[in-house]
């Protein structure tokens, strides 16, 4: 079985500001974790994805995110945040084992970006 | 390069009555998957489809049913419907029968609302 939890269901940052999105999962085998954001009225764009390679992935629009397996996280950050970052962001995990290829997704965590 | 689409983009029914949602995979695609997100959650598994059969189904109940064609197109039926399956429905593509590492892309969703 698997389960996401985002911590926080809103953040605000101020626009220049460091962006730092939590998520943690629980997996019985070892996970690939994904990020996705969701802007109003649109489908889902992956931003990254940990698939066991290398624990510190870069995403696009300037986004990275660390796996950390002691912690179960892989929190998504962003140096500096843009007014266009505001959006819904979703963590989401999927699992090798036998059959098992659906995304589990968190709650989600909307990001608001101050000017 | 055509994305996933989807059609309608917004469909209202009432309660009781059956509705059916359409999606085209990006392609080269093989695998369909289909997601309903309630508001202000994040999407929950419905089930996913390869070569024509259902391969994976979520914790959904059986009046929520699906089809995979042989353009891989595929469409999701919903009979009886509920007050509660008003939801925004996503399909998402995928390739190599929907390996976990493989991405999966999101079309723009088909909002349902059931009055």
């Amino acid at each position: 079985a698997q389960s996401v939890t985002q911590l926080g269901s809103h953040v605000s940052v101020s626009e220049g500001a460091l962006v730092l999105l939590r998520c943690n999962y629980s997996s019985s085998v070892p996970p690939y974790l994904f990020w996705y954001v969701q802007y109003p009225n649109q489908g889902l764009q992956l931003l990254l994805k940990y698939t066991s390679a290398a624990t510190l992935v870069k995403g696009i629009n300037g986004f990275e995110a660390e796996f950390k397996k002691s912690e179960t996280s892989f929190h998504l950050t962003k140096p500096s945040a843009h007014m266009s970052d505001a959006a819904e962001y979703f963590c989401a995990v999927s699992a090798l084992d036998t059959g098992r290829r659906a995304l589990t997704f968190g709650s989600g965590t909307r990001l608001q970006v101050q000017p | 390069d055509a994305g996933v689409t989807q059609s309608p983009t917004h469909l209202i029914k009432t309660r009781g009555q059956q509705v059916t949602l359409r999606c085209s995979p990006k392609s080269g695609h093989d695998t369909v998957s289909w997601y309903q997100q309630a508001l202000g959650q994040g999407p929950q598994f419905i089930f996913q489809y390869y070569e024509e059969e259902e391969r994976q189904r979520g914790n959904f109940p059986d009046r929520f049913s699906g089809h995979q064609f042989p353009n891989y197109s595929s469409e999701l039926n919903v009979n009886a419907l509920l007050l509660g399956d008003s939801a925004l429905y996503l399909c998402a593509s995928s390739s190599k029968q929907g390996r976990s590492t493989d991405t999966q892309y999101f079309g723009p969703g088909t909002r349902l609302t059931v009055l």
